[in-house]
């Protein structure tokens, strides 16, 4: 009943190669996030999404592209991995966006070697 | 100087204390949020507010919009309210994002 989930939950890949991963949510809710977690910063927006092919740039987007073509699922994708971007990925969703509650997904833990 | 900050970086209790996380901002902002995240990883939503305090359970959550200051307070602190505690605020007048502050780590002790 998590309402949200992030696939894959770990993956380590070489660098150059193309990742992506995703987040699948059941609660209909207009806004989803993306995020990265890094020691010794606070969670970093990526890009977000506030309707079905609406998306826009965080504040870390260098790097990762995003598509939203239906409600339940945002994709991230790096399109040729490189080892900065070795991190803690969480997808996160709102209903109604920064003033409501986020309700955030488990993680995905990206290991670029 | 980071837009969202907090005190203390890591705190460390006996059980049964009263705990207290602060959290400053220098922007003007909508609404803040708390949030815990578990030694296992997960983020869990605690709190969202605006003004005024709010209670759920032993957690308190107070917000002074004029001093630009928050607290999260824990009563009858117990050793599963170990984690990060991470506050983050929403930018007035903007789209999108939340700032984030970079945690708290609270750890109790039995």
């Amino acid at each position: 009943d998590a309402g949200i989930t992030q696939s894959p939950r770990h993956k380590v890949t070489e660098t150059g190669t193309p990742v992506t991963l995703r987040c699948h949510q059941t609660e209909n809710h207009r806004y989803m996030y993306w995020y990265r977690q890094d020691p010794g910063h606070g969670l970093r927006l990526i890009h977000y999404s506030y309707g079905v092919k609406d998306t826009d740039k965080g504040e870390v987007s260098d790097g990762y592209s995003v598509s939203r073509s239906k409600t339940e699922d945002f994709l991230l994708t790096l399109e040729s991995a490189t080892s900065s971007q070795t991190s803690v990925y969480f997808c996160a969703i709102s209903a109604q966006g920064r003033d409501y509650g986020y309700t955030f997904g488990s993680g995905t833990r990206l290991t670029v070697v | 100087k980071n837009e969202v900050e907090q005190s203390p970086q890591n705190l460390t209790a006996q059980e049964g204390e009263f705990i207290t996380i602060n959290c400053s901002y220098s922007v003007g902002i909508s609404a803040l949020h708390w949030l815990q995240q578990h030694p296992g990883g997960g983020i869990v939503s605690l709190f969202m507010l605006s003004s005024g305090k709010k209670k759920h359970g032993r957690l308190i959550a107070t917000i002074n919009i004029q001093e630009k200051h928050s607290s999260l307070h824990i009563t009858a602190s117990h050793p599963r309210d170990s984690a990060v505690y991470i506050c983050a605020v929403a930018r007035g007048g903007s789209q999108g994002n939340l700032i984030f502050g970079k945690g708290t780590k609270l750890s109790v002790k039995p």
